[in-house]
């Protein structure tokens, strides 16, 4: 599969705890983009790297934090987890920084207890 | 602050019905406007933009700058057309978008 891939899919944890999601974007994309979808929002951008370097930045809160490799893969990094983190974390990429569509990976669910 | 609204959490039409899923955006310059729909079990993906003017699987959608409205329309409803609905806004020249809470539509046979 050449589309983007998001590991794991599912992930329990605590609070307090701290996780990586891991994502690799499409070949040849160099963007990768973060989403949180919770229950009762939409999706909310929280970052996008480009090339190795932060782009834009959404409502990430500073408990979160992520970067991209030189090999173009990114993690999202979530520390002192609340439930309220609890959600469904998406994944996108495209090939530059401006382009219109975004392909998106399956998602990890995080569910925080 | 852009915002996009997607008035409609839920949308059950009948299939051979006509089909509305409404979206209204708060910004000051020109956005660009999007359509993303994720299917059962599929990846969300992008469905249609405005500045192409295409038909995508039957659907249209017309940006009305003077109602900052952006609906997604199609006059024939049929099953395969369940899913979700996002619609999205992007700055100019900017790499973030903007989502929609989204609406669900679901096609009653």
């Amino acid at each position: 599969d050449s589309g983007v891939t998001q590991t794991p899919k599912h992930l329990i944890t605590a609070t307090g705890q701290r996780v990586t999601l891991r994502c690799s974007p499409r070949s040849g994309d160099l963007s990768v983009y973060w989403y949180q979808q919770s229950l009762d929002q939409g999706l909310q951008f929280l970052i996008q790297y480009y090339n190795g370097e932060e782009r834009a930045k959404g409502n990430i809160l500073e408990r979160f934090s992520a970067q991209q490799f030189p090999d173009l893969h990114s993690e999202l990094n979530l520390s002192s987890l609340e439930l309220g983190d609890s959600a469904l974390y998406f994944c996108a990429s495209s090939r530059g920084t401006f382009d219109y569509e975004q392909y998106f990976g399956p998602g990890t669910r995080l569910t925080v207890t | 602050a852009q915002r996009v609204t997607q008035p409609e959490k839920l949308l059950s039409v009948f299939k051979g019905a006509p089909v509305e899923l409404k979206c209204n955006y708060s910004y000051s310059g020109s956005p660009e406007l999007f359509w993303y729909v994720q299917y059962s079990r599929q990846r969300l993906q992008l469905l249609l933009r405005h500045i192409s003017r295409e038909s995508i699987k039957g659907f249209t959608a017309d940006l009305n700058k003077g109602e900052t409205s952006f609906h997604l329309k199609k006059p024939f409803a049929q099953e395969e057309d369940s899913a979700m609905y996002y619609c999205a806004l992007r700055e100019s020249s900017a790499s973030k978008i903007i989502f929609g809470s989204g609406t669900r539509l679901s096609i009653r046979p």
